[in-house]
C-alpha cells in the first residue's frame, strides 16, 4: 500500500543552526503535502503544507520544498530556537482524497 | 477558530470492556478520522468519515467500530478491549478533499 517514509528520526542541532527533515512518498497521485509540528503533551498542529502544483513554499523561518518526479518533499527550519524542539510529521494526501499518510515522526531538539 | 474536543484526556480500562471515544467538531467539517498514535509509528488511521452514517476503513480497523449520526459527533468503539488497544487516540477533522486536518488534544487509553 501506499506509505511516507521521514527521515531522520532524531535530530539535534545547535540554536541558530538549520534543520532539515525529508519526506519521501508512494503514492503519485498524491496531491497535498502538510507538516505537523507536535510539541510534548499536545496535539499535532499544522505549520505549513504544499499542494503539487508549487515546487518551494516559505513562511519566515519554515520552507517546504517537493519535488514530485523523485516523490520527496523537504521540510528546512532556518535559525532554529529551542521553542522549534518538538516532534514533526510529514503526510501525504492518498490520492485527492481527504485522506493524508503520515510519515514515523522526526524528534528535533534545539540545543541553547 | 475550529474547536475539536475529545470526550476524556486519561482513560483506564480493563479488558473486554466496551469502551467508547467522542470527538466532536464546532466548524461543520464533512471529514472526520480517528488515529491512533504509537512512538516510532506515526498516526496510523484507524476510520474516516467523509460525511453522517458514511464511512471507510483505515488502515488499522481491526477491533474497532465507529459511529457518525450528526455531523459534528464522530464516536470511535472497541467492543472488547486488549492490551494492545493501549495508545494514544486522536481525533480529527477537515474540510472535504485533501485539506488541513484539525486535531483535538488525544486520549491517552491505558487497558489493564
Amino acid at each position: 500500500g501506499e506509505n511516507v517514509e521521514q527521515h531522520p528520526s532524531t535530530l539535534s542541532v545547535q540554536e541558530g543552526d538549520s534543520a532539515v527533515i525529508k519526506c519521501t512518498y508512494s503514492d503519485s497521485a498524491s496531491n497535498y503535502f502538510p507538516w505537523y509540528k507536535q510539541e510534548l503533551g499536545k496535539r499535532p498542529q499544522l505549520i505549513i503544507d504544499i499542494r503539487s502544483n508549487v515546487g518551494e513554499k516559505k513562511d519566515q523561518r519554515i520552507a517546504v520544498t517537493l519535488n514530485k518526479t523523485a516523490k520527496h518533499f523537504s521540510l528546512h527550519i532556518t535559525e532554529t530556537q529551542p521553542e522549534d524542539s518538538a516532534v514533526y510529521f510529514c503526510a501525504a494526501s492518498k490520492g485527492n482524497t481527504g485522506k493524508l499518510i503520515f510519515g514515523q515522526g522526526t524528534t528535533l531538539q534545539v540545543k541553547p | 477558530d475550529v474547536k475539536v474536543t475529545q470526550s476524556s484526556r486519561y482513560l483506564v480500562k480493563r479488558t473486554g470492556e466496551k469502551v467508547f471515544l467522542e470527538c466532536v467538531q464546532d466548524m461543520d467539517h464533512e471529514n472526520m478520522f480517528w488515529y491512533r498514535q504509537d512512538p516510532g509509528l506515526g498516526l496510523r488511521l484507524i476510520y474516516f468519515s467523509y460525511d453522517v452514517k458514511m464511512k471507510e476503513k483505515g488502515d488499522i480497523p481491526e477491533g474497532y467500530s465507529v459511529s457518525r449520526e450528526k455531523k459534528e459527533r464522530f464516536s470511535l468503539i472497541l467492543e472488547s478491549a486488549s492490551t494492545n488497544q493501549t495508545s494514544m487516540y486522536l481525533c480529527a477533522s477537515s474540510l472535504q478533499g485533501p485539506n488541513e486536518q484539525y486535531f483535538g488534544p488525544g486520549t491517552r487509553l491505558t487497558v489493564t
